[in-house]
């Protein structure tokens, strides 16, 4: 299964409102999850199975879609949100990840 | 809680075996349900699936990967490893082990990462 995101990169401010695609090639169902990684860190999962917030993870942030694609939402932009997201599919071996989106100020 | 730590050599030669283990405290890996993962990222790159194990013997590859690789677990010592055989430079990633979470039809995300072991093919 292959996976798409766009836009590969984004600028954008504080407080800001940023929207992110991901795009299956066949159905995934729910299983499409959300990570977010900083420079030189670790990827950290903060929406699991489409629309599930991790725990900890700030209610700025929201999952949505269904079968091919989806959809990661960050309202109210904050400084710690800069960083990597990647989407990533397990609803069938290979798992796969999107190339991810950068977003920058 | 639950942490992850991988080791192995940094450095690799061409044409050699890679060789990770991914500690496991703070937990078990004989936790029913949960599957333990390898993942790897170029310098630069994006994440790349490796591949998944259970206790019990279930393992599912990376079919990019398959020929050269083998995922194994030691429930005795609470680790899985990883050895990818026939290493070029394409090789080359920060490698990161992580747990993935159940789920009743298919599997849920990878919820707890290792630090990441960075390792170089190179003469």
């Amino acid at each position: 299964i292959q996976m798409t995101q766009s836009p590969s990169s984004l600028s954008a401010s504080v407080g800001d409102r940023v929207t992110i695609t991901c795009r299956a090639s066949q159905t995934i169902m729910k299983y499409l999850h959300w990570y977010q990684q900083k420079p030189g860190k670790v990827p950290k999962v903060v929406i699991s199975a489409t629309s599930n917030l991790e725990s900890g993870v700030p209610s700025r942030f929201s999952g949505s879609g269904s079968g091919t694609d989806f959809t990661l939402t960050i309202t109210n932009l904050q400084p710690e949100d800069f960083a990597t997201y990647y989407c990533q599919q397990s609803y069938s071996t290979p798992f796969t990840f999107g190339p991810g989106t950068k977003v920058d100020i | 809680q639950m942490q992850l730590q991988e080791s192995g050599p940094g450095l690799v030669k061409p044409s050699e075996t890679l060789s990770l283990t991914c500690n496991v405290s703070g937990g078990s890996i004989t936790t029913p349900g949960y599957y333990w993962g390898w993942i790897r990222q170029p310098p630069g790159k994006g994440l790349e699936w490796i591949g998944n194990i259970y206790y019990s013997g279930s393992i599912y590859y990376n079919p990019s990967l398959r020929s050269r690789l083998t995922i194994s677990s030691d429930s005795s010592k609470n680790q899985f490893s990883l050895r990818l055989s026939s290493v070029t430079a394409a090789d080359t990633a920060l490698y990161y082990c992580a747990r993935l979470r159940p789920d009743n039809l298919a599997y849920d995300a990878f919820d707890i990462w290792g630090q990441g072991t960075m390792v170089t093919v190179s003469s």
